[in-house]
């Protein structure tokens, strides 16, 4: 059973570009969240994709964005990008009934110069 | 605002020692959740909790909710220095789909 997978494992980018990451969400799960975890801190929620919907958002601008496909995939874009985009980004995915327990991936690592 | 607050924020203790990270809550709710996080790796499911008076228990950790309280301990028996990592509670709040997350505690468990 795979579980949720991520891609790419790092990126560096710099300041004012564009970049997208990928989620493959665990099998059977059919909704997905992104979250920002800066170095040393918990992670922030990002956004909530379900039925190829953004479900609900936090507290981030508009330059973050996303696509859920009907295979439940997700991307996260993020444009202009800025020093302080610098973190892990994280997949989740889980069920919409239930425990709502999310499960993560490995992460993408992000590095703005 | 919806907030979690975790203490100790860091811990260094001996192995065989006991000792319990407390994670309280601002906002109503009946779904709490606890991760493991090694340096540079994602997060590790270590505990669902559902309901008031949830009790789970996966070897030398335990955990536990009391919903009145607003208020979940992550108890440590006998620790091992395998479980040195940093430790998250979350929190699902009612009629919302994200989790807020607390800080993190950061547990080191000296041989």
């Amino acid at each position: 059973d795979a579980g949720v997978t991520q891609s790419p494992t790092h990126l560096i980018k710099t300041r004012g570009q564009q970049v997208t990451l990928r989620c493959s969400p665990k099998s059977g799960h059919d909704t997905v969240s992104w979250y920002q975890q800066a170095l040393g801190q918990g992670p922030q929620f990002i956004f909530q994709y379900y039925e190829e919907e953004e479900r609900q958002r936090g507290n981030f601008p508009d330059r973050f964005s996303g696509h859920q496909f009907p295979n439940y995939s997700s991307e996260l874009n993020v444009n202009a990008l800025l020093l302080g985009d610098s973190a892990l980004y994280l997949c989740a995915s889980s069920l919409d009934r239930g425990s709502y327990e999310q499960y993560f991936g490995p992460g993408t690592r992000l590095t703005v110069t | 605002e919806l907030k979690v607050e975790q203490n100790p924020l860091f811990l260094s203790m001996q192995e065989g020692k006991n000792y319990t990270i407390y994670c309280n809550y601002s906002t109503t709710s009946d779904r709490l959740y606890w991760y493991r996080q090694d340096p540079g790796k994602s997060l590790e499911s270590l505990f669902v909790l559902l309901s008031n008076g949830a009790v789970k228990q996966e070897g030398r950790l335990m955990a536990s909710l009391d919903t009145k309280a607003r208020l979940s301990t992550l108890h440590i028996t006998a620790a091992v220095h395998d479980l040195s990592a940093t430790y998250f509670c979350a929190v699902n709040p009612d009629s919302n789909y994200q989790l807020i997350w607390g800080a993190g505690t950061k547990l080191i468990i000296k041989p």
